[in-house]
């Protein structure tokens, strides 16, 4: 069936650096592909998305580039602080004609070390 | 602001119980889901709601039921619960259009001792 794998599931980084998470999904038909951060002990917040209609979007410090021809996406966080610390789900459209079914990756536990 | 809330922060059942999570939300959404959260496996979809009495499998369903009487109101029902649901449980809600933002509950904490 349809999948979404994320990679790293762990990543350390030390304050103003930048961090990487990489998600690569099976379903062609996938439109939307949105990016959640879960702090300890909180719900899971949309911090950005992205459309497949576009390749690149950026929110101040975050960006999500899109390749559809590989079928990957990915989330950059430049100038890293303590506070981006927790956990990061990729996310993608699930069957097509489906009800905004979501399917997310396992995670991505950042840590960022002052 | 969207609100989406759970009945139970924490709970703690014995195994063969009946369990009732519940989850309200006020934006008026059509679509709503239930997740199961597991270290390492990420959020999967137990199962989810496209509007009232309407309910389809998700990809994890043994061992659930759900319920939707209201369109606010979506109920996760565990009919006999085993050790091997002891997870968080997370609901969420959107409105009915594909790609689209899903608001997320804080959750609840279910351990079957």
């Amino acid at each position: 069936g349809e999948n979404v794998e994320q990679h790293p599931s762990t990543l350390s980084v030390q304050e103003g650096d930048s961090a990487v998470i990489k998600c690569t999904y099976s379903d062609s038909a996938s439109n939307y592909f949105p990016w959640y951060k879960q702090e300890l002990g909180k719900r899971p917040q949309l911090i950005i998305d992205i459309r497949s209609n576009v390749g690149e979007k950026k929110d101040q410090r975050i960006a999500v580039t899109l390749n559809k021809t590989a079928k990957h996406f990915s989330l950059h966080i430049t100038e890293t602080q303590p506070e981006d610390s927790a956990v990061y789900f990729c996310a993608a459209t699930g069957p097509s004609g489906g009800y905004n079914k979501l399917i997310f990756g396992a995670g991505t536990r950042l840590a960022v070390h002052p | 602001d969207v609100k989406v809330t759970q009945s139970s922060r924490y709970l703690v059942k014995r195994t063969g119980e009946k369990v009732f999570l519940e989850c309200v939300q006020d934006m008026d959404h059509e679509n709503m889901f239930w997740y199961r959260q597991d270290p390492g496996l990420g959020l999967r979809l137990i199962y989810f709601s496209y509007d009232v009495k309407m309910k389809e499998k998700g990809d994890i369903p043994e061992g659930y039921s759900v319920s939707r009487e209201k369109k606010e109101r979506f109920s996760l029902i565990l009919e006999s619960a085993s050790t091997n649901q002891t997870s968080m449980y997370l609901c969420a809600s959107s409105p009915s259009v594909r790609g689209i933002e899903q608001y997320f509950g804080p959750g609840t904490r279910l351990t079957v001792t």
